[in-house]
C-alpha cells in the first residue's frame, strides 16, 4: 500500500477558492466512497472536515466541500480565510479494514 | 461529550516495547456504531494509520506494522491500547487515538496526541 498523493502546497488570497487533490488507485479512492479530509493546525490534533467524500460534520462551514471522480478526490475551500491556513490530509478506506492517508498539503493564505 | 485521552511513557529505548493507552470518557467504547483506532505522525511529517479495532475485540492492522503491533481492548475500563514492539528511532512520533465511523468514512473524534521519543 502506498500513501495517497497530494500536492505539497497550495495558496490563495483571502476570498479566493483553492482545491486540493488526492490521488489514489482503483483499490482505494476509486473503489469506495470512504474518503475523508482533515485540517491540522501546528501542534494540534487533526480535525475532520469532510467524511464519506462529500459530507460535512456539524460545525464545519459550508465553504468546505468534497468531491470524487475516479481515483481522485478533491477538497475545495471557497472564500478563503486566514484561519484556513494549515495542513490538510486526505484519507481513504483501502479494503480489508485498512486505511491510507495522503502525504498532506500545506495551505497558505497570501 | 465524548473525549479521548492518550497516556503512556514519553520515552522508550530502542528495541523495547512502546505501550500507550487511550481512555474514552463521556461515552462507551462498546458502541456498535464505531470503530476505534491509532494514528501516528513523525515530527514534521504526515499521518500514518496504525490500526483499528471494534468493540468485539476484532483488530485490523497496517500491513507494514502488522508484525509488531497489537491493539487490545478493555471494555470494563473503557480503554484500548497500542503495543508496538522492537521500536527504533523511526517510531518516534506523536501518537493519536481516534474514533472511526462504522462505514470507515472518517475519523470524527481525536485525542490530543502524545509524543513518544525512541532514544537510548
Amino acid at each position: 500500500q502506498s500513501a495517497l498523493t497530494q500536492p505539497r502546497s497550495v495558496s490563495g488570497s483571502p476570498g479566493q477558492s483553492v482545491t486540493i487533490s488526492c490521488t489514489g488507485t482503483s483499490s482505494d479512492v476509486g473503489a469506495y466512497d470512504c474518503v475523508s479530509w482533515y485540517q491540522q493546525h501546528p501542534g494540534k490534533a487533526p480535525k475532520l472536515m469532510i467524511y464519506d467524500v462529500t459530507k460535512r460534520p456539524s460545525g464545519v462551514p459550508d465553504r468546505f466541500s468534497g468531491s470524487k471522480s475516479g481515483n481522485m478526490a478533491s477538497l475545495t475551500i471557497s472564500g478563503l480565510q486566514a484561519d484556513d491556513e494549515g495542513d490538510y490530509y486526505c484519507c481513504s478506506y483501502a479494503g480489508s479494514y485498512t486505511a491510507l492517508f495522503g502525504g498532506g498539503t500545506k495551505v497558505t493564505v497570501l | 461529550q465524548l473525549q479521548l485521552q492518550e497516556s503512556g511513557p514519553g520515552l522508550v529505548k530502542p528495541s523495547e516495547t512502546l505501550s500507550l493507552t487511550c481512555t474514552v470518557s463521556g461515552g462507551s467504547l462498546s458502541s456498535s456504531s464505531y470503530y476505534w483506532g491509532w494514528i501516528r505522525q513523525p515530527p514534521g511529517k504526515g499521518l500514518e494509520w496504525i490500526g483499528s479495532l471494534y468493540y468485539t475485540g476484532s483488530t485490523y492492522y497496517n500491513p507494514s506494522l502488522r508484525s509488531r503491533v497489537t491493539i487490545p481492548i478493555d471494555t470494563s475500563k473503557n480503554q484500548f491500547s497500542l503495543i508496538l514492539s522492537s521500536v527504533t528511532a523511526a517510531d518516534t512520533a506523536v501518537y493519536y487515538c481516534a474514533r472511526l465511523t462504522y462505514t470507515w468514512g472518517g475519523l470524527d473524534l481525536w485525542g490530543q496526541g502524545t509524543l513518544v521519543t525512541v532514544s537510548s
